[in-house]
């Protein structure tokens, strides 16, 4: 299994509060990714990193950014949790095209 | 822009009955890759297989086969003698080799129930 954990796997917060999720890999993948799931819409990828301090957009990127400082860490931040961003978000890792993608546990966010 | 479609959105069969699910994709690339995920009912993404556009070539695992069609854009996954266990959602998910990042885009999942 690849080494991926996700922090923290549930949340609950209100509407307006900042959020940070953050996704932490042991496997020394050069790529990273943050996907929303949202039932009849599989996933959709938010943003990505393609190495330490480089990110980019991905199709629902709207109301999140992201950080990667250290090759093992990235950071998925919601400035302002809206309930539109309720959903299951998932952290994957990937050695770059064309390789195949890994997927972290999952956190759930609700935003009340 | 690429795009997958599931269009069963769920399907329910019996233990030993043999299940298609289907994955029909578009893209403009000439090179792309294709996958399938597995997500059973405790939530995590599981691979299940990747095949790039040049190989057309049916592969079977066990009792999973997948059949890729570029002439009907299609890459369908079938479980022979389906077991409980099988019960999950699966995703189909592209990407394309234009693409530096490597995005995968998915289809919006099959939800397939083996019943015993």
């Amino acid at each position: 299994d690849a080494g991926i954990t996700q922090s923290p796997r549930h949340k609950v917060t209100e509407t307006g509060t900042p959020v940070t999720l953050r996704c932490h890999q042991t496997e020394n993948h050069r790529y990273m990714y943050w996907y929303r799931q949202d039932p009849g819409h599989g996933l959709r990828l938010i943003h990505y990193s393609y190495g330490v301090k480089d990110t980019d957009k991905g199709e629902v990127s709207d109301g999140y950014s992201v950080s990667r400082s250290k090759t093992e860490d990235f950071l998925l931040t919601l400035e302002s949790a809206t309930s539109s961003q309720t959903s299951v978000y998932f952290c994957a890792i990937s050695y770059g095209p064309p390789n195949e993608q890994f997927f972290g546990p999952g956190t759930r966010l609700t935003v009340l | 822009a690429q795009k997958v479609t599931q269009a069963q959105t769920e399907i329910s069969v019996v233990e030993k009955e043999d299940v298609t699910l289907d994955c029909v994709y578009e893209t403009r690339d000439t090179t792309y890759y294709l996958f399938w995920y597995k997500q059973p009912p405790s939530g995590e993404l599981v691979f299940l297989i990747r095949r790039n556009s040049f190989d057309e070539q049916n592969e079977i695992s066990g009792r999973y086969s997948w059949n890729f069609q570029k002439s009907t854009s299609s890459f369908n996954f079938t479980i022979t003698a389906s077991q409980v266990v099988d019960s999950a959602v699966y995703f189909c998910a592209l990407s394309e080799e234009v693409d530096a990042g490597n995005m995968l885009t998915f289809g919006g999942g099959t939800r397939l129930m083996v019943k015993p």
